[in-house]
């Protein structure tokens, strides 16, 4: 029952370097979004999918670029980064309409120094 | 714009105490509400999405309820154990779209 499934789960990165995260779910879901979490500012979106083919910039999506690979997957790429990137990032998915129930990923832990 | 707020940002309470989370939200045009348990250095693990055409949802000892019109909702834990120690957040999606806001959570210590 794998659901929300990120990788890495850890990473280290030094300022300027480029990775991308990775995401995808098995639960036939509509919708995926980026999150991150960061001590003292809650979880804000960065990007979202609402359907395959489109993606959509969310509150914080600065110095990031985003890909919907098909239905199941969605990527997270940093093109450049910097340390204030330094933050937990979740992937998560859900459908559409009335019942908008999100399921979440375990979170990648990403140190930019 | 939407804007979730929970109060308190911490709550400690001994074993076997019936307790209350709280969570308001300013736009009252919500279609859903949904909490969420988050154990340390862990992701987000969904407990209970409450439609907004209901007023309570029920799993295990968790209640929670949805006033719209008073921009409101609880989450009633009975019976509270130290398992249940963790940081709960609640979250309303933006319409239809599934993005969601989020309060910034109440972190729960339940002693033994």
């Amino acid at each position: 029952n794998a659901g929300v499934t990120q990788t890495p789960k850890f990473q280290v990165l030094k300022t300027g370097q480029s990775m991308t995260l990775q995401c995808a779910q098995d639960m036939n879901h509509n919708s995926m979004y980026w999150y991150r979490q960061d001590p003292g500012m809650g979880l804000r979106l960065i990007y979202y999918s609402a359907s395959e083919g489109t993606t959509d910039k969310g509150e914080v999506p600065n110095g990031y670029n985003v890909s919907r690979l098909n239905k199941r997957e969605f990527s997270l790429r940093l093109e450049s980064a910097a340390p204030s990137q330094t933050s937990v990032y979740f992937c998560a998915s859900s459908f559409r309409g009335l019942n908008t129930e999100a399921f979440f990923g375990q979170g990648t832990r990403l140190t930019v120094v | 714009k939407q804007e979730v707020t929970q109060i308190p940002a911490a709550l400690s309470v001994p074993e076997g105490e019936n307790l209350v989370l709280n969570c308001s939200f300013t736009d009252s045009a919500i279609y859903n509400l949904q909490w969420f348990r988050q154990d340390p250095g862990k992701g987000l693990t969904s407990l209970l999405l409450i439609q907004s055409s209901q007023r309570e949802q029920t799993s295990g000892r968790l209640n929670a309820s949805l006033d719209k019109s008073s921009g409101r909702s609880t989450l009633y834990i009975a019976a509270s154990q130290p398992g249940d120690s963790a940081t709960y957040l609640c979250a309303a999606p933006v319409g239809s779209q599934g993005n969601l806001i989020f309060g910034k959570g109440t972190k729960l210590s339940v002693k033994p």
